[in-house]
């Protein structure tokens, strides 16, 4: 398996709701990133886990909130989200520097 | 620090003829380069990556990249363009030395081909 898949594809929000995001890899990898990508521009990076240890925070907002269960899994809660917000989210994994993305989730917040 | 410039926000090339995306690098350490391009409404996809070996990369889908250092360049190329390579393609350097350091990417090239 050489994949990252993401879930939801599509997520719309209103401003008080709270969701996560979810990313999984089977590849072993120990690293795992957040990147945000608003539409023609290219993605800035969130966050990263490396060993499931949070070693990366990009000045995020708290309103986003990273977790990393376990070695395969990485989500991304979001609460009290702004318009602002709207844009792909995609998550990515990798061990020896190469990064393998996931297909995104298209975020919308109303 | 880190650091990668596309030459070019858009670049139109007809179906057949050569493709050349343009990469300049900037980067106090040896360099981690790649080249990967994201179709409407995808991911990234990982076309190729410079990690130190071979100076010529070869990729998927028909692309190569040239790793030159007296340039700091890493340009993209394909010698025959299909309408099906019509998407964003970014470059990017591997943000430091450790093997999870960040991606940095550029500003993004959009390739558009005429029929």
């Amino acid at each position: 398996d050489t994949e990252v898949t993401q879930t939801p594809k599509h997520l719309v929000m209103g401003m008080t709701n709270k969701k996560s995001l979810k990313c999984e890899q089977h590849m072993g990898h120990r690293a795992m990133y957040w990147y945000k990508q608003k539409a023609k521009k290219p993605p800035e990076l969130m966050f990263v886990y490396s060993y499931e240890k949070l070693s990366i925070n990009e000045s995020v907002p708290s309103r986003f909130s990273p977790e990393c269960p376990n070695s395969s899994l990485l989500n991304l809660h979001l609460h009290a989200l702004q318009p602002e917000d709207s844009a792909l989210y995609l998550c990515a994994s990798s061990q020896a520097g190469e990064k393998f993305f996931g297909p995104g989730t298209r975020l919308t917040v109303l | 620090a880190q650091s990668v410039t596309q030459l070019g926000s858009h670049v139109s090339v007809s179906e057949g003829a050569l493709v050349l995306l343009r990469c300049n690098y900037s980067s106090s350490v040896p360099p981690y380069l790649f080249w990967y391009v994201q179709y409407p409404n995808q991911g990234l996809q990982l076309l190729l990556k410079y990690t130190s070996a071979a100076t010529l990369v070869k990729g998927i889908n028909g692309f190569e990249a040239e790793f030159k250092k007296s340039e700091t360049s890493f340009h993209l190329t394909k010698p025959s363009a299909h309408m099906s390579d019509a998407a964003e393609y970014f470059c990017a350097v591997r943000g430091g030395t450790n093997w999870d350091d960040k991606i940095i990417f550029g500003k993004g090239t959009r390739l558009h081909i005429l029929p």
